[in-house]
């Protein structure tokens, strides 16, 4: 089974700063890796798939990187809009997601 | 412009059975060669795939849930459905409807609401 553990669980930036939040895989996923943001009362949004690529209508400041078991999602210059809880996703014989991390603007 | 949009009873009595149903529009399930998946939520938590359904019917569902769901789809008339049968508390959750684009999901529904309380 493929655990993807995210950290940190909270993380608290001002405006403008550089947002990097971390996923780990216990198991080779290659770069089969997708990051998703989500809103108090939303569901998630599509933001990174195959561990970089960016979604469409998603900003340049939202960038993507990794292989294998160590991956990250970067926010460039945050704005107050990128407060949400962000979680990765892998693909595997059945689909799992990581516990998420708080991002607070 | 894909959308997904789920229905069903939001309140159900312990050891029930769990219905919902989720309306596509935009993407042909008869064509387009995508899996439908459903997601729940459990309020503050994080997010638990429940199962995935083809076009043609083959389904993927999670082990923890596999003894007690079972997917359909009438793609015909661009819905899929799950059932979860002896519902407890712990089922209790937001259940969101996403289309499942390779692996990853790409549109998803709102979300709807189920509590399980007697």
């Amino acid at each position: 089974e493929i655990v993807l553990t995210q950290s940190p669980d909270t993380l608290s930036l001002s405006p403008g700063e550089r947002a990097t939040l971390s996923c780990g895989a216990n198991q080779d996923i290659r770069n089969y890796l997708a990051w998703y943001q989500q809103k108090p009362g939303q569901a998630p949004r599509l933001l990174i798939y195959d561990a970089s690529i960016r979604a469409t209508g998603i900003p340049a400041r939202f960038s993507g990187s990794g292989s294998g078991t160590d991956f990250t999602l970067t926010i460039s210059s945050l704005e107050s809009e990128d407060s949400a809880v962000y979680y990765c996703q892998q693909r595997s014989n059945f689909i799992a997601f990581g516990q998420g991390t708080r991002l607070e603007i | 412009q894909v959308q997904l949009q789920e229905s069903g009873p939001g309140l159900l009595k312990p050891s029930q059975t769990l219905s919902l149903t989720c309306a596509v529009s935009g993407s042909s399930m008869t064509t387009d060669s995508y899996y439908w998946s459903w997601i729940r939520q459990p309020a503050g938590k994080g997010l638990e795939w429940v199962g995935r359904i083809f076009s043609g019917g083959n389904t993927n569902y999670n082990p923890s849930l596999r003894s007690r769901v079972t997917m359909s789809i009438d793609a015909s008339k661009s819905h899929f459905s799950l059932e979860m049968t002896s519902v407890t508390a712990a089922d209790t959750a937001i259940y969101f409807c996403a289309r499942n684009n390779y692996y990853f999901f790409d549109y998803w529904g709102p979300g709807s609401l189920v509590t399980v309380s007697s």
